[in-house]
């Protein structure tokens, strides 16, 4: 079966780093997103991983390694505004995209 | 980046009604539209697929003759939640996939959401 695993939640301190890890088993790959969710808001983009490696954006950094089914997105200086939901998903081989059932992230003055 | 509106943003409606969400890509054509249903405190849960011109496909366990899904146009999906109960209420989201010109978009877009509360 296909499957993502992520915490469920993690707390972390105002101006800290925190990373939130993500493990897959899919039928194939074809990219893995990293989308951020607040609280009775609809999901917005964060980041896509196609290739291994880290993709750096702003306070935000994803890192993909294919051959261990293993992703990571690392928040830097951390605001109380970070405090949401982060969602890590899949596409498999047959283009469909798989959904982890995100962690949520509560941010501490 | 690619923008997707939703409409309403919220419906209270009677059990027994039937309630229409649209949803449009703004700045892009989207070729493939998906409906997501999201229960308090639970992930996402894909309720169908659309592309443009064709029937949706819709994912085990959801029933297409309650959940009418019509993708006419390469900027427009509606779903229809036929006869409401309150089991029905939730938070459903649209997003899209599609492109712009000579971009292609991987990533989803995602719609604002809309929540239905069916008394």
């Amino acid at each position: 079966g296909q499957n993502i695993d992520q915490p469920t939640e993690m707390t972390a301190t105002e101006g800290a780093i925190v990373q939130i890890n993500c493990t897959y088993q899919t039928s194939g790959f074809n990219g893995l997103f990293w989308y951020q969710q607040h609280a009775g808001e609809a999901p917005t983009f964060l980041s896509y991983n196609v290739l291994d490696g880290l993709e750096e954006k702003g306070r935000f950094s994803s890192f993909l390694s294919r051959s261990k089914g293993y992703s990571y997105l690392l928040l830097k200086e951390l605001q109380m505004k970070d405090s949401a939901s982060y969602l890590c998903a899949v596409i498999d081989s047959n283009y469909q995209l798989i959904w982890g059932a995100g962690t949520k992230l509560i941010i501490k003055p | 980046g690619a923008v997707v509106s939703q409409h309403p943003s919220w419906v209270i409606c009677k059990s027994g009604t039937s309630v229409k969400i649209e949803c449009r890509s703004l700045d892009f054509q989207a070729t493939t539209m998906f409906w997501y249903r999201q229960f308090p405190k639970q992930s996402l849960m894909l309720m169908a697929t659309s592309n443009e011109g064709s029937k949706a496909t819709y994912e085990q366990g959801v029933e297409k003759d309650k959940f009418l899904i019509n993708h006419a146009s390469l900027t427009l999906s509606t779903l229809t939640v036929t006869s409401a109960h309150p089991e029905d209420s939730s938070f459903y989201i649209c997003s899209a996939t599609g492109t712009s010109g000579s971009n292609s978009y991987n990533e989803q877009f995602f719609g604002p959401g809309t929540r239905l509360t069916v008394l």
